[in-house]
């Protein structure tokens, strides 16, 4: 059964850079079934995907982070990180580690969605 | 970019009850982009449908997924004290590469 495990600072000041980790276990980040990446949920409000990457190494970003954004892997301890620069009161938020696999429907268009989920980790912006 | 409604913002039913949900797509996208989340309070999201129909691993069958075009639904046939919930539809392959809809409360009347 995979499992994500998040942990990082609960609280950041803004302008710093925010650095959480997730580390995956029951699965591995060097599959290619799966992407691993992000998803954060601000207070009382929607999901919104961050980014993600895949087993080649190649992330995928919320445009809307606007170069900010960094997502990597530590191959050899399972571990995803995020790298989130410039953070302001907007980024406060629950962020969910996740897991996206993939499937080819029946007319062979390849299609993700979202089904490993870690606990999250609560991050507050504020001085 | 696509943009995702979902209606009714909050529906009230009772245990027993059926719930219709509804997703709307603002342009026509690939069926098969189409998934359903689950958030119970305090818990992280659930996959309940991907593919627009097909049920997630150990999702019950009262739970089901239609739809085509722009206009997407899940059904939940009868509902259990557990799934007072709140509801997203999510779609792949649009600008940004995943997005959600504002999700809809299911809550008990």
């Amino acid at each position: 059964q995979v499992r994500l495990l998040e942990s990082g600072p609960v609280l950041v000041k803004p302008s710093q850079t925010l650095t959480l980790t997730c580390t995956v276990s029951g699965g591995s980040v060097n599959s290619g079934d799966h992407y691993w990446g992000w998803i954060r949920q601000p207070p009382g409000k929607g999901l919104e995907w961050v980014g993600y990457i895949a087993d080649s190494g190649s992330a995928y970003h919320n445009p809307s982070l606007k170069g900010r954004l960094s997502i990597s892997v530590d191959r050899s301890k399972n571990l995803l990180s995020l790298k989130l620069s410039s953070v302001t009161g907007a980024d406060t938020a629950m962020y969910y580690c996740s897991g996206a696999g993939g499937r080819i429907d029946n007319s062979n268009y390849f299609y993700r969605y979202f089904d490993y989920w870690g606990q999250g980790t609560r991050v507050t912006v504020s001085s | 970019e696509t943009v995702l409604t979902q209606s009714p913002s909050t529906l009230s039913l009772s245990t027993g009850e059926r719930a219709a949900l509804s997703c709307r797509a603002s342009q026509t996208v690939i069926s098969s982009y189409v998934a359903w989340y689950q958030q119970r309070p305090g818990q992280p999201p659930r996959l309940l449908i991907y593919g627009a129909s097909n049920r997630a691993t150990d999702i019950p069958d009262r739970f089901s997924g239609s739809g085509s075009g722009t206009d997407f639904t899940l059904t939940i046939s009868r509902l259990e004290p557990e799934d007072f919930a709140i509801y997203y539809c999510g779609l792949y392959g649009s600008s940004p590469l995943l997005t959600f809809g504002p999700g809809t409360k299911v809550d008990i009347k």
